[in-house]
């Protein structure tokens, strides 16, 4: 049973801090790796893809991917509250997984202190 | 910007009938899923289509799960005979397939009593 592990908070920061999530996975084959924002009640938002070893950045959102370790991380800089939500990881499986066959975490619920 | 769109937002059935969950992907995607997400838990894989046709199901795709592209633009899910444990918050997503990125509507809320 392929598996995406994430601790699942909630996880407080204080405005304007960095918060860091992580992720680990058990499929060594994946290649295709996402976060995904979930504000309660609503659905998932993609934030970020990573493809390759180690960092991809977009605006405040930094991705980390280590294969090696089977570990994914998303930096979110300047936290603010409206950033407050789930963050989802997901991972396709690979050899073989098809496109969209996302295997999620369970996510890790944020809270962003004024 | 174009958007995933899903009707209903919620709805109630009776445990035994049938119902039809219905999607609108985006319009130059060729790629289409079901996810469905059970309060306090994952979001998990149901079933993608392509070409008219199912490329994946997983385990919860199971006889009583149907998936059609009725037209050229909707896109349903229907469960033959619901169960209770078949409430759950159903995604319906969409991608172009130049990536593996995935936009989700905003989901059909099913309650079964």
């Amino acid at each position: 049973q392929k598996e995406v592990e994430q601790n699942s908070g909630p996880l407080s920061v204080p405005e304007g801090a960095i918060a860091s999530l992580n992720c680990t996975y058990s499929d060594r084959g994946s290649q295709s790796f996402f976060w995904y924002r979930q504000y309660s009640g609503k659905s998932p938002e993609l934030i970020m893809s990573i493809y390759s070893n180690g960092d991809k950045e977009d605006g405040r959102f930094t991705a980390q991917l280590n294969k090696a370790s089977q570990y994914v991380s998303l930096l979110i800089r300047d936290s603010q509250p409206s950033d407050s939500a789930t963050y989802l990881c997901a991972v396709i499986e690979g050899y073989g997984g098809s496109q969209g066959n996302l295997i999620f975490g369970k996510g890790t619920k944020l809270s962003v202190k004024p | 910007e174009p958007e995933v769109t899903q009707t209903p937002s919620h709805q109630v059935t009776q445990m035994g009938q049938e119902v039809i969950l219905r999607c609108v992907p985006i319009s130059n995607h060729l790629y289409f899923y079901w996810y469905r997400q059970i309060l306090g838990q994952k979001v998990e894989f149901l079933v993608s289509f392509y070409n008219n046709e199912i490329s994946e199901k997983s385990e919860i795709f199971d006889d009583q799960f149907s998936v059609e592209r009725p037209d050229g633009s909707n896109f349903t899910l229907k469960i033959r005979s619901t169960k209770l444990e078949d409430s759950a918050m159903y995604f319906c997503a969409s991608s172009d397939g130049t990536d593996e990125k995935l936009f989700f509507g905003s989901g059909t809320q099913l309650s079964v009593l």
